[in-house]
């Protein structure tokens, strides 16, 4: 059974606190993407990285940044929460095949930042 | 600009059938999915176009018109257990093609 897990399900930080999100896939994909949901506006994409040590930016990076040292690891990093970082993050990964398959993707963390 | 449009909400009666549209104007396409997503839980695949007509997966159909940038998702025997949000997501032709535009979602009601 495929699996993709997130460090916590729910996680409440201060503003200016720097923040950790971790992401572990058990599928040996290349890909790995995060994503914030917010109601209304749907998932948009933060980060994606098609292999170690490689990364491109999403639609919405600003106040983010992401690291990946190994190809099961994918983190996001909030260098200095804000209040309008309050959201749903989900992390997902997919194989590198063609056609392009879905993503599979974790329960997310539900960040709130007072 | 690239944009996906599916109604926020519908209602729909336990056994009856409901189609969720979902129309995109994106630059390039590479494939449409289709997600379920329960309250609190993480997405899950429902199913992918490519090519234009309709794919059937057991009660849940999906239709594709790329002349149209429009897709539909039919539910057949509602049940209670497919209230959820529905999420249309689009691949445009882009550099690495792994970028997929998501919209918003529609939150499906099912009542008895």
């Amino acid at each position: 059974d495929v699996k993709v897990t997130q460090s916590s399900r729910y996680l409440v930080k201060r503003t200016g606190e720097k923040v950790f999100l971790e992401c572990v896939q058990d599928m040996d994909h290349e890909n790995m993407f995060w994503y914030r949901q917010d109601p209304g506006l749907g998932l948009r994409l933060i980060y994606f990285s098609y292999d170690v040590k490689m990364k491109e930016k999403g639609d919405i990076p600003e106040g983010y940044s992401v690291s990946r040292e190994k190809k099961e690891r994918f983190s996001l990093i909030l260098e200095s929460a804000s209040t309008n970082q309050t959201s749903m993050y989900l992390c997902a990964s997919s194989p590198r095949i063609y056609p392009p398959g879905e993503q599979y993707f974790g329960p997310g963390t539900r960040l709130t930042v007072t | 600009g690239q944009n996906i449009d599916q109604p926020t909400e519908m209602t729909a009666t336990e056994g009856a059938i409901v189609q969720i549209n979902c129309t995109y104007q994106t630059s390039g396409f590479n494939g449409l999915f289709w997600y379920q997503q329960h309250a609190g839980e993480a997405p899950t695949f429902l199913s992918y176009n490519v090519l234009d007509g309709l794919e059937e997966k057991g009660r849940f159909s999906s239709f594709l018109s790329r002349s149209k940038g429009y897709s539909y998702l039919l539910l057949k025997e509602l049940q209670m257990k497919d209230s959820a949000s529905y999420l249309c997501a689009v691949r445009p032709r882009a550099a690495g093609g792994f970028k997929t535009i998501f919209g918003a979602g529609t939150r499906l009601f099912v009542k008895a």
